[in-house]
């Protein structure tokens, strides 16, 4: 069964950088058929995507964010990554990862609180 | 971008009385495929949003079968045939069709 749980630090300071990784197991992450993605969810507010990662390698990211995030997936590892930069408070949020399949149903990690604060 | 559109805001239920959700988007999740690609979710205070319903209309595994997902195109719902106590919080949909990936604002149900 496919399960996907993240990992990092759950407190960063203002103006550095965010890394989180989402660990993959019971499922491949080379497949052509699914791609992978990262959502965040600021406390008591809605949800937002992040940014995607695909097979070959191709990325997209949510336009607000593009300047400091990066995602990017270690097929070696079968886990992928999100980096953020120069983050602020704005940034806390619980950050979810994600598969999401052309036909299956999308799996959801179960998330991971990090905290920007001095 | 596609902006999902979620009406009602808020939505006080009777125990056993349907319920219904309504999901507009300002452009078609209709694929090149054949499938819509909409989800929605439900999250309950404290807990990670549940997948209810993927592409448009296809129950999630262990989901009763009181939930349904219907609509194509721009127009989606999602029904609650007689509700419990259990189906109280927040409720979004969500589309997958183009990048940026987009969520709608999200529908609160209560429980009266």
């Amino acid at each position: 069964q496919l399960q996907l749980q993240e990992s990092g630090p759950g407190l960063v300071k203002p103006s550095e950088t965010l890394s989180l990784t989402c660990i993959v197991s019971g499922g491949s992450i080379t497949s052509d058929f699914h791609y992978w993605v990262w959502i965040r969810q600021p406390p008591g507010k809605g949800l937002e995507w992040v940014g995607s990662v695909y097979h070959n390698g191709d990325t997209y990211y949510n336009p607000s964010l593009k300047s400091r995030v990066t995602v990017s997936a270690d097929t070696s590892k079968s886990q992928f990554s999100l980096t953020l930069s120069s983050v602020t408070v704005a940034d806390t949020a619980v950050y979810f990862c994600a598969r999401r399949d052309l036909v299956f149903p999308p799996t959801w990690g179960q998330g991971t609180l990090v905290t920007v604060s001095s | 971008e596609i902006v999902l559109t979620q009406s009602p805001l808020s939505l006080p239920v009777t125990p056993g009385e349907p319920a219904s959700i309504s999901c507009r988007s300002s452009q078609s999740l209709l694929f090149s495929n054949g499938y819509n690609y909409l989800d929605w979710y439900l999250q309950k205070p404290g807990q990670s949003p549940r997948l209810l319903i993927y592409l448009g209309s296809n129950r999630a595994s262990g989901v009763p079968d009181r939930f349904s997902g219907s609509g194509s195109g721009t127009d989606f719902t999602l029904k609650i045939s007689r509700v419990e106590a259990e189906d109280a919080g927040i409720y979004y949909c969500m589309q997958a069709v183009a990048n940026p990936l987009t969520f709608g604002g999200g529908t609160k149900v209560e429980i009266k």
